[in-house]
């Protein structure tokens, strides 16, 4: 199947910091994005969705100015998690639509101290 | 955000033993899909639903299509050790071009050898 690749695939950061994941589609194009917040032991969340060349939409409650989407390629996609706080630890993850099926990431466990 | 209602939250039962877990929606949704999640990683498709009533299956895995396209069930036949893990069922919706994918709440399975 299609190849997601999400990096890095840990990160601590100091509180205050900005932190950027990149999420890529490696062997095929993908003009949508969909980025995800997992606590431990529950689902996946949908934060926002990214459309290449175009702003992202986000889903209720999710700070657009704290978490900054770019998807400026059709292969690339990043999240800013800005002026990150120890509760914004979490686990990350990508997925990329690609033939009307989404691929995921490995994910990213950020971790804010 | 959105999630779908996923049961049973969590399941403990014997190698060889059939297990059964089902997700409902009060939304419709054009495809069901389920995914097993190993801890750390990204969720990895299992089994993908495309048109009301569909029965699919996937080695020993079979997943049903709900009639009213609100529901869906997904069967795992004679269990094993590396079963374990959490499974996920998705809903997606296409409208308007615009793809969404709304997880459910989570199985986590363990299996007894």
């Amino acid at each position: 199947g299609a190849v997601v690749s999400q990096h890095p695939s840990w990160v601590i950061c100091k509180s205050g910091t900005s932190v950027k994941i990149e999420c890529r589609s490696l062997d095929f194009q993908a003009t949508t994005m969909f980025w995800y917040r997992q606590f431990p032991k529950q689902s996946l969340m949908l934060m926002a969705t990214s459309n290449e060349g175009s702003k992202a939409t986000y889903e209720q409650g999710v700070e657009k100015d704290k978490f900054l989407i770019n998807h400026a390629s059709l292969t690339l996609s990043t999240l800013t998690v800005t002026s990150a706080h120890p509760e914004d630890s979490s686990f990350y993850i990508c997925s990329a639509l690609g033939d009307g099926e989404a691929f995921f990431g490995q994910g990213t466990r950020l971790t804010v101290v | 955000g959105q999630q779908l209602n996923q049961s049973p939250q969590s399941m403990f039962i014997q190698e060889g033993e059939d297990v059964s877990m089902n997700c409902t929606s009060s939304s419709i949704f054009n495809t069901w899909l389920w995914y097993k999640q190993d801890p750390g990683e990204g969720p990895v498709l299992l089994i993908a639903l495309y048109k009301a009533g569909e029965l699919t299956s996937n080695g020993r895995l079979t997943a049903q299509f709900g009639i009213t396209r609100k529901d869906s069930f997904l069967n795992i036949s004679a269990s094993i050790p590396s079963d374990v893990g959490i499974y996920f069922c998705a809903g997606v919706s296409d409208g308007s071009g615009t793809y969404k994918y709304i997880f459910g709440t989570g199985t986590r399975l363990k299996v007894l050898a």
